[in-house]
């Protein structure tokens, strides 16, 4: 089985460009969520997507959103891009991530670096 | 709300040494516990688990004992290796509106010295 993949790998921006960030989730998990990784706050979950619903969403501003396709495909968006948005964007996948004790999967992330 | 607290890092140790990490949690129910390891360049992946009081996770020779009366999860590894040069997090599951969601402490570098 393939993993979870995650495109592209590294990307540079601009303030106030506008970002899209994909994530193909292992095949036949419908559970896919979004974790922000900066040197400074660590590990930050952004939100959770199950059946193209969007089920939990974390601490972050509206100019962060996502959305997930029939075929449990995931795209994050970021929109007014700020310098401290730079951060390695993790994207993990679950079977239904409906219990505490379900193994998540993560891709290798997308590099984004704000200029 | 819930969060981890980690020992900082960095640290070094030469091969073979014993290792310890630290990690205690504050949780409003029962979560699971994990410690997942991220390796230069990579995404995280499940090092080990632990669902319930007194569970013992473990795997490559690693362990965690979850305990809730110390509301600790600390990992341990009795001879390391250089290949266990990494990250190191330990986390907790929340389920927020029925979703799983982890709760991430800040991570440990871990060196390893031939």
């Amino acid at each position: 089985k393939a993993g979870v993949t995650q495109t592209p790998r590294y990307l540079i921006k601009t303030r106030g460009q506008q970002v899209t960030l994909s994530c193909s989730p292992i095949s036949g998990h419908r559970s896919v969520s979004w974790y922000q990784q900066t040197p400074g706050q660590g590990l930050q979950f952004l939100f959770e997507y199950f059946s193209e619903t969007q089920r939990n969403k974390g601490n972050f501003p509206g100019r962060f959103s996502g959305r997930q396709f029939s075929n449990s495909r995931s795209e994050m968006n970021v929109s007014t891009l700020e310098l401290g948005d730079s951060a390695l964007y993790l994207c993990a996948s679950a079977d239904r991530g409906t219990t505490t004790n379900e193994k998540l999967f993560f891709g290798s992330g997308t590099q984004l670096s704000v200029l | 709300g819930d969060s981890v607290t980690q020992m900082e890092g960095p640290v070094t140790l030469s091969e073979e040494a014993f290792l310890t990490i630290n990690c205690t949690y504050t949780a409003t129910g029962y979560p699971s516990l994990f410690w997942y390891v991220q390796y230069p360049g990579e995404g995280l992946q499940l090092l080990l688990k632990a669902t319930k009081a007194d569970d013992k996770g473990s795997n490559k020779g690693f362990e965690a004992t979850y305990r809730k009366e110390t509301t600790s999860f600390h990992l341990e590894k009795g001879s390391v290796q250089v290949s266990d040069s990494a990250v190191y997090f330990c986390a907790l599951s929340d389920l927020g509106q029925g979703a799983q969601k982890l709760v991430f402490g800040q991570g440990t570098r871990l060196t390893i010295n031939p």
